[in-house]
């Protein structure tokens, strides 16, 4: 079934405004990492965050292990920020990710 | 930062070709991944490569794929021969060893097969 759920599957914001996004996984995590994905595909990485909080500028990521979720919260959205956000988990020893459908953002001016 | 480069960025073959596609991994890396995503879908884990050897791979990875780093030059995929369903973007990534490490990707090869 379904290791990695994310949530929203789309969000609409108005610039300026706060984005939490949700990662809820049904298995142990051995590895975790966030990711945007350009219009265009290409990936870039956010966070590496398999446990505890991180941050990078406007961007938290905060994963906990034993409730099973990650989340990643912008601040301050700008119309940059538009995009699909991904995570993805690993749970073996040999770390193949399992990615989320994804939560497209939208921020518009 | 690291970054792992593949080559070509697209390539357009006609069903039943031959297709490699080339991966350079960063390059103290030890530990190499593709992954598929076809177009405005969920990308998925194809296969993971360490020591010379396939470690694991998905049901996606059909019999006529093959991956392979010969002599530490590119890790390549080819697929032999090609479908239609094959038409996807593919991803390389590359992490420098397991308990948990970042994995480095590339910006991905868009195959296209007519």
């Amino acid at each position: 079934g379904q290791q990695v759920q994310q949530s929203p599957a789309s969000l609409v914001l108005q610039e300026g405004e706060n984005a939490e996004l949700q990662c809820n996984f049904s298995t142990s995590l051995n590895s975790m990492q966030w990711f945007y994905q350009r219009p265009g595909g290409s990936l870039v990485s956010l966070f590496y965050n398999p446990s505890g909080t991180k941050h990078s500028g406007r961007l938290t990521s905060t994963t906990v292990i034993k409730e099973r979720r990650s989340s990643l919260h912008i601040s301050s959205s700008q119309t940059t920020d538009s995009g699909t956000y991904l995570c993805a988990l690993a749970n073996t020893g040999y770390q193949n990710f399992y990615f989320g459908k994804g939560t497209s953002l939208t921020v518009i001016p | 930062g690291p970054k792992v480069l593949q080559i070509p960025s697209h390539q357009i073959i006609d069903m039943g070709q031959m297709v490699t596609l080339n991966c350079d991994p960063v390059s103290n890396h030890l530990y190499f991944y593709w992954y598929k995503q076809i177009l405005g879908q969920q990308m998925e884990f194809l296969v993971n490569f360490y020591n010379g050897k396939v470690m694991e791979k998905s049901k996606l990875f059909k019999d006529q794929f093959s991956v392979e780093r010969p002599d530490g030059s590119y890790f390549t995929l080819k697929i032999q021969p090609t479908a239609l369903e094959d038409s996807a973007v593919y991803f390389c990534a590359s992490s420098s060893r397991t308990g948990g490490n970042e994995q480095y990707f590339g910006p991905g090869t868009r195959l296209t097969v007519l």
